[in-house]
């Protein structure tokens, strides 16, 4: 079955820096990726998915690449901020009937002002 | 629109007590799971349904069960608690595109904190 590795497990920046976190994955039919960004608490939110037909997807100060022939995608978070602050998760999922996500085991992301 | 609401929030049980956790959602959504949070583990599911009336098992599932009588309610049950599922259990909830064969987003609700003593 898919099995998703998700490195640094911690990530502290300064306000203003880039963070990026990356995930490998190890079922090539995996073809759904999304990141769900939890704050101490509170329930996982979508912050941004990417599917395989496409390598980069970005939503204002946020974006993912995927390299399909390496198994690997990455979060990348520009100009930091400390609501930044939270534990982000990967998942993959390889779209068959039952749609099930495999989720990373999270990166803390500290953000220092 | 509530989105996916869970109850109760907070429950603190006994070994060998039995309870049911409630999951609603009210975006017709067809997929619905159930996961469980532990300290440096992610989200593993438990168990999950693709439409009312059909579940079936995920990666951590035994110890529970889980029904789907209405297509807004997905249920998981503990019929006998053990310490090893204290836990902070997550449903979710989703639309499938089954000709496309492509996942959508899953909605999430806000936990329920369960510790078993």
């Amino acid at each position: 079955g898919e099995n998703v590795e998700q490195h640094p497990s911690t990530l502290s920046v300064q306000e203003g820096d880039s963070a990026v976190i990356k995930c490998t994955y190890s079922d090539s039919a995996s073809n759904y990726f999304p990141w769900y960004k939890q704050e101490l608490g509170k329930r996982p939110q979508l912050i941004i998915d990417i599917r395989s037909n496409v390598g980069e997807k970005k939503d204002q100060r946020i974006a993912v690449t995927l390299n399909k022939t390496a198994k690997h995608f990455s979060l990348h978070i520009t100009e930091t901020q400390p609501e930044d602050s939270a534990v982000y998760f990967c998942a993959a999922s390889n779209g068959g009937s039952q749609g099930n996500l495999i989720f990373g085991k999270g990166t803390k992301l500290s953000v220092k002002p | 629109n509530a989105g996916v609401t869970q109850t109760p929030k907070f429950r603190v049980l006994k070994t060998g007590q039995s309870m049911t956790l409630l999951c609603a959602q009210d975006m017709n959504h067809e997929y619905m799971y159930w996961y469980r949070q532990d300290p440096g583990m992610g989200l593993r599911l438990i168990h999950y349904s693709v439409g009312e009336g059909t579940t079936a098992k995920g990666e951590v599932p035994d110890g529970y069960n889980v029904s789907r009588l209405k297509k807004q309610n997905f249920l998981l049950g503990l019929e006998s608690a053990a310490p090893s599922q204290t836990s902070v259990y997550f449903c979710a909830s989703s639309y499938f595109i089954r000709n496309q064969g492509t996942n959508q987003p899953q909605h999430f609700g806000d936990g329920t904190r369960l510790s078993i003593l």
